[in-house]
Protein backbone atom coordinates (compact mmCIF):
# COMPACT_ATOMS: atom_id res chain seq x y z
CA UNK A 1 0.00 0.00 0.00
CA UNK A 2 0.79 3.79 0.43
CA UNK A 3 2.17 4.34 -3.73
CA UNK A 4 2.82 7.23 -4.80
CA UNK A 5 2.41 7.80 -8.56
CA UNK A 6 4.25 10.85 -10.71
CA UNK A 7 4.07 11.32 -14.32
CA UNK A 8 6.08 11.86 -16.46
CA UNK A 9 9.28 10.83 -14.75
CA UNK A 10 11.35 12.85 -17.18
CA UNK A 11 10.34 15.63 -19.39
CA UNK A 12 12.38 17.91 -21.73
CA UNK A 13 10.71 20.57 -23.50
CA UNK A 14 11.71 23.91 -25.39
CA UNK A 15 12.13 27.38 -23.72
CA UNK A 16 8.69 28.94 -22.71
CA UNK A 17 6.80 26.15 -23.05
CA UNK A 18 4.17 25.04 -20.47
CA UNK A 19 4.87 21.56 -18.58
CA UNK A 20 2.36 19.79 -16.27
CA UNK A 21 3.22 16.84 -13.96
CA UNK A 22 0.66 14.78 -12.35
CA UNK A 23 0.79 12.90 -8.54
CA UNK A 24 -1.46 10.92 -7.64
CA UNK A 25 -2.01 8.50 -4.60
CA UNK A 26 -2.70 5.03 -5.81
CA UNK A 27 -4.44 3.42 -2.95
CA UNK A 28 -5.51 5.83 -0.31
CA UNK A 29 -6.80 9.46 -0.30
CA UNK A 30 -4.55 11.96 0.28
CA UNK A 31 -5.83 15.43 1.96
CA UNK A 32 -2.45 16.92 1.42
CA UNK A 33 0.43 16.29 -1.20
CA UNK A 34 3.45 18.23 -0.96
CA UNK A 35 5.86 19.41 -4.28
CA UNK A 36 9.59 19.52 -3.60
CA UNK A 37 12.67 20.42 -5.78
CA UNK A 38 15.71 18.89 -5.17
CA UNK A 39 19.30 19.81 -7.53
CA UNK A 40 21.66 17.45 -8.10
CA UNK A 41 23.54 16.45 -4.95
CA UNK A 42 21.30 18.55 -2.40
CA UNK A 43 18.64 18.09 -0.03
CA UNK A 44 14.73 18.19 -0.91
CA UNK A 45 13.63 22.02 -1.37
CA UNK A 46 10.02 22.21 -0.02
CA UNK A 47 7.96 24.74 -3.27
CA UNK A 48 4.46 24.12 -2.00
CA UNK A 49 1.77 22.73 0.49
CA UNK A 50 -1.57 21.09 -1.68
CA UNK A 51 -4.88 20.72 -0.44
CA UNK A 52 -7.53 19.20 -1.60
CA UNK A 53 -10.20 21.99 -2.40
CA UNK A 54 -8.62 24.74 -1.83
CA UNK A 55 -5.20 27.17 -3.04
CA UNK A 56 -2.23 25.92 -2.52
CA UNK A 57 0.19 27.17 0.16
CA UNK A 58 3.85 28.10 -1.29
CA UNK A 59 6.58 28.73 0.27
CA UNK A 60 8.92 31.93 0.43
CA UNK A 61 10.56 32.66 -2.65
CA UNK A 62 8.47 30.23 -4.84
CA UNK A 63 7.02 31.90 -8.16
CA UNK A 64 2.71 30.70 -7.13
CA UNK A 65 2.24 32.54 -11.13
CA UNK A 66 5.24 29.98 -11.86
CA UNK A 67 4.22 27.03 -10.40
CA UNK A 68 0.35 26.17 -10.64
CA UNK A 69 -0.39 23.93 -8.17
CA UNK A 70 -4.33 21.80 -8.58
CA UNK A 71 -5.17 19.30 -5.99
CA UNK A 72 -8.50 18.49 -7.53
CA UNK A 73 -9.24 15.51 -5.90
CA UNK A 74 -8.38 13.40 -3.11
CA UNK A 75 -6.35 11.13 -5.32
CA UNK A 76 -4.85 13.72 -7.42
CA UNK A 77 -2.41 17.31 -7.64
CA UNK A 78 -0.73 18.56 -10.78
CA UNK A 79 1.85 20.89 -10.81
CA UNK A 80 2.46 23.41 -14.06
CA UNK A 81 5.45 24.85 -14.56
CA UNK A 82 4.59 28.08 -16.65
CA UNK A 83 6.59 29.45 -19.36
CA UNK A 84 9.44 27.26 -18.73
CA UNK A 85 12.90 28.62 -19.04
CA UNK A 86 16.53 26.49 -18.57
CA UNK A 87 17.26 27.86 -14.87
CA UNK A 88 13.68 25.75 -13.87
CA UNK A 89 15.31 22.62 -15.04
CA UNK A 90 15.38 20.38 -11.74
CA UNK A 91 13.91 17.36 -10.28
CA UNK A 92 10.48 17.54 -8.79
CA UNK A 93 9.05 14.88 -6.60
CA UNK A 94 5.40 15.52 -4.98
CA UNK A 95 4.90 13.51 -2.13
CA UNK A 96 1.54 12.77 0.03
CA UNK A 97 0.36 12.00 3.73
CA UNK A 98 -0.77 8.48 5.04
CA UNK A 99 -1.95 7.49 8.27
CA UNK A 100 -4.63 8.20 10.87
CA UNK A 101 -2.67 11.39 11.66
CA UNK A 102 -1.53 12.11 8.74
CA UNK A 103 1.84 11.13 9.55
CA UNK A 104 3.60 9.52 7.29
CA UNK A 105 4.44 10.77 3.98
CA UNK A 106 5.38 8.56 0.58
CA UNK A 107 7.19 9.96 -2.05
CA UNK A 108 6.57 9.94 -5.86
CA UNK A 109 9.29 8.61 -8.27
CA UNK A 110 10.13 12.05 -9.40
CA UNK A 111 10.33 14.03 -12.24
CA UNK A 112 13.42 15.26 -14.23
CA UNK A 113 12.67 18.16 -16.42
CA UNK A 114 15.14 19.60 -18.66
CA UNK A 115 13.97 22.81 -20.60
CA UNK A 116 16.50 23.69 -23.62
CA UNK B 1 11.50 27.11 12.67
CA UNK B 2 13.00 23.85 12.78
CA UNK B 3 16.61 23.48 11.20
CA UNK B 4 18.40 20.01 10.52
CA UNK B 5 21.61 18.91 10.45
CA UNK B 6 22.84 16.07 8.79
CA UNK B 7 26.82 13.83 9.35
CA UNK B 8 28.05 12.86 7.80
CA UNK B 9 27.93 14.03 3.99
CA UNK B 10 29.46 10.77 2.63
CA UNK B 11 30.18 7.55 4.13
CA UNK B 12 32.09 4.35 2.76
CA UNK B 13 31.82 1.22 3.87
CA UNK B 14 32.66 -2.15 3.22
CA UNK B 15 30.47 -5.02 2.64
CA UNK B 16 29.30 -6.18 5.83
CA UNK B 17 30.12 -3.16 8.02
CA UNK B 18 28.16 -1.17 10.22
CA UNK B 19 27.14 2.37 8.97
CA UNK B 20 26.21 5.38 10.99
CA UNK B 21 24.51 8.54 10.04
CA UNK B 22 23.28 11.32 12.16
CA UNK B 23 21.11 14.35 12.63
CA UNK B 24 20.52 17.00 15.01
CA UNK B 25 17.59 19.05 15.25
CA UNK B 26 16.60 22.64 16.52
CA UNK B 27 12.93 22.63 17.54
CA UNK B 28 12.43 20.91 20.77
CA UNK B 29 8.39 20.58 19.65
CA UNK B 30 9.22 18.58 17.01
CA UNK B 31 8.03 14.86 17.48
CA UNK B 32 8.20 12.74 14.55
CA UNK B 33 11.63 11.69 12.61
CA UNK B 34 11.41 9.96 9.33
CA UNK B 35 14.48 7.99 7.40
CA UNK B 36 14.56 8.17 3.86
CA UNK B 37 16.63 6.33 1.04
CA UNK B 38 16.65 7.99 -2.19
CA UNK B 39 18.15 6.21 -4.99
CA UNK B 40 19.46 7.31 -8.37
CA UNK B 41 16.76 8.94 -10.46
CA UNK B 42 14.23 8.20 -8.00
CA UNK B 43 11.84 9.46 -5.38
CA UNK B 44 12.86 9.20 -1.59
CA UNK B 45 11.76 5.63 -0.03
CA UNK B 46 10.70 5.82 3.68
CA UNK B 47 12.82 3.05 5.47
CA UNK B 48 12.01 3.72 9.24
CA UNK B 49 10.40 6.49 11.53
CA UNK B 50 10.17 7.25 14.85
CA UNK B 51 8.23 9.26 17.38
CA UNK B 52 9.08 11.21 20.30
CA UNK B 53 7.79 8.68 22.84
CA UNK B 54 9.87 6.17 21.68
CA UNK B 55 13.95 6.13 22.13
CA UNK B 56 15.09 3.42 19.56
CA UNK B 57 12.98 1.24 16.57
CA UNK B 58 14.63 -1.50 15.03
CA UNK B 59 13.53 -3.11 11.37
CA UNK B 60 15.72 -6.26 10.16
CA UNK B 61 18.94 -4.56 9.75
CA UNK B 62 18.13 -1.06 10.17
CA UNK B 63 17.96 0.95 13.20
CA UNK B 64 16.77 4.69 14.64
CA UNK B 65 17.38 5.85 18.19
CA UNK B 66 16.19 9.13 19.07
CA UNK B 67 17.70 11.48 22.45
CA UNK B 68 15.02 14.02 23.04
CA UNK B 69 17.33 15.64 25.55
CA UNK B 70 20.36 16.19 23.34
CA UNK B 71 18.02 16.83 20.23
CA UNK B 72 19.60 14.15 18.16
CA UNK B 73 18.87 10.83 16.68
CA UNK B 74 20.85 8.23 14.04
CA UNK B 75 20.24 5.85 11.77
CA UNK B 76 22.33 2.26 11.97
CA UNK B 77 22.58 0.18 9.31
CA UNK B 78 23.98 -3.69 9.95
CA UNK B 79 25.51 -6.04 7.90
CA UNK B 80 25.70 -3.56 4.81
CA UNK B 81 25.14 -4.94 1.80
CA UNK B 82 26.16 -2.93 -1.89
CA UNK B 83 22.27 -2.66 -2.59
CA UNK B 84 22.19 -0.44 0.85
CA UNK B 85 24.19 2.15 -1.40
CA UNK B 86 22.38 5.25 -2.08
CA UNK B 87 21.82 8.98 -0.16
CA UNK B 88 20.34 8.72 2.96
CA UNK B 89 17.91 12.19 3.76
CA UNK B 90 16.59 12.64 7.84
CA UNK B 91 13.57 14.49 8.26
CA UNK B 92 12.39 16.16 11.51
CA UNK B 93 8.55 17.93 12.09
CA UNK B 94 5.74 18.43 14.42
CA UNK B 95 2.73 16.26 14.53
CA UNK B 96 0.55 19.47 12.93
CA UNK B 97 -1.66 16.98 11.31
CA UNK B 98 0.27 16.92 7.58
CA UNK B 99 3.53 16.58 7.59
CA UNK B 100 5.74 19.84 6.89
CA UNK B 101 9.02 17.66 6.69
CA UNK B 102 12.21 19.57 7.26
CA UNK B 103 15.61 17.51 5.39
CA UNK B 104 19.09 17.04 6.48
CA UNK B 105 21.38 17.57 3.74
CA UNK B 106 22.08 13.58 3.18
CA UNK B 107 24.12 11.26 3.76
CA UNK B 108 25.91 9.15 0.53
CA UNK B 109 26.32 5.63 1.53
CA UNK B 110 28.16 4.18 -0.76
CA UNK B 111 28.54 -0.19 -0.01
CA UNK B 112 31.77 -2.09 -1.37
CA UNK B 113 31.77 -5.05 -2.50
Amino acid sequence: GAVVSQHPSWVICKSGTSVKIECRSLDFQATTMFWYRQFPKQSLMLMATSNEGSKATYEQGVEKDKFLINHASLTLSTLTVTSAHPEDSSFYICSATYGTGGEKLFFGSGTQLSVL
Amino acid sequence: GENVEQHPSTLSVQEGDSAVIKCTYSDSASNYFPWYKQELGKGPQLIIDIRSNVGEKKDQRIAVTLNKTAKHFSLHITETQPEDSAVYFCAATKNTGFQKLVFGTGTRLLVSP
